[in-house]
């Protein structure tokens, strides 16, 4: 099915750790976001890639990189995670015209302990 | 800086009835804005788009009015459905990006029988 993947679903770490979340899309779009939810809250945007070879930082990119490895492709990066990171991160693309929104992945659950 | 408002109380109906959410935002003027719906544990799924030329659009029964001068979207769900309990996020671009969302912290509705 067409649509936006994210792994893992699920994941634990310690204070410190890093690790890579990774996301796909097969359907050609252009822009491609990361955004973290956490109760009470929105949906905050941590970094954005509106084209292939590039990305920008959102409203809370500190303590994040990403990589867009390729179109279909883009990777958030934890490089010490902290307790604040706690969060469900969610991957979404945009088909840039027409009166769509974004597509949504089915989101990562990361507690940092 | 640009903020989106969103009942935080759930808002509990009957069956039958027509929900309302309201989304109300502050210090810009956006281009458009969008409503997605989000169930407990997956990513929020896009529901509707609405530009700034128009007032009202609709889609089955789903009603979405846009008005730039009280700076507020109502959004209505006619004839509901226990089906139809969500959580309903309102998103706006950011000012000076077109194609990158703000969202709202949601309003969760509950449909009884």
């Amino acid at each position: 099915n067409a649509g936006v993947t994210q792994t893992p679903k699920f994941q634990v770490l310690k204070t410190g750790q890093s690790m890579t979340l990774q996301c796909a899309q097969d359907m050609n779009h252009n822009s491609m976001y990361w955004y973290r939810q956490d109760p009470g809250m929105g949906l905050r945007l941590i970094y954005y890639s509106a084209s292939e070879g590039t990305t920008d930082k959102g409203e809370v990119p500190n303590g994040y990189n990403v990589s867009r490895l390729n179109k279909r492709e883009f990777s958030l990066r934890l490089e010490s995670a902290a307790p604040s990171q706690t969060s469900v991160y969610f991957c979404a693309s945009f088909p840039d015209r027409g009166d769509r929104g974004y597509t949504f992945g089915s989101g990562t659950r990361l507690t940092v302990v | 800086s640009q903020k989106i408002e969103q009942n935080s109380e759930a808002l509990n109906i009957q069956e039958g009835k027509t929900a309302t959410l309201t989304c109300n935002y502050t210090n810009y003027s956006p281009a458009y804005l969008q409503w997605y719906r989000q169930d407990p544990g997956r990513g929020p799924v896009f529901l509707l788009l609405i530009r700034e030329n128009e007032k009202e659009k609709r889609k089955e029964r789903l009603k979405v009015t846009f008005d730039t001068t009280l700076k507020q979207s109502l959004f209505h769900i006619t004839a509901s459905q226990p089906a139809d309990s969500a959580t309903y996020l309102c998103a706006l671009p950011f000012s000076g990006g077109y194609n990158k969302l703000i969202f709202g912290a949601g309003t969760r509705l509950a449909v009884h029988p």
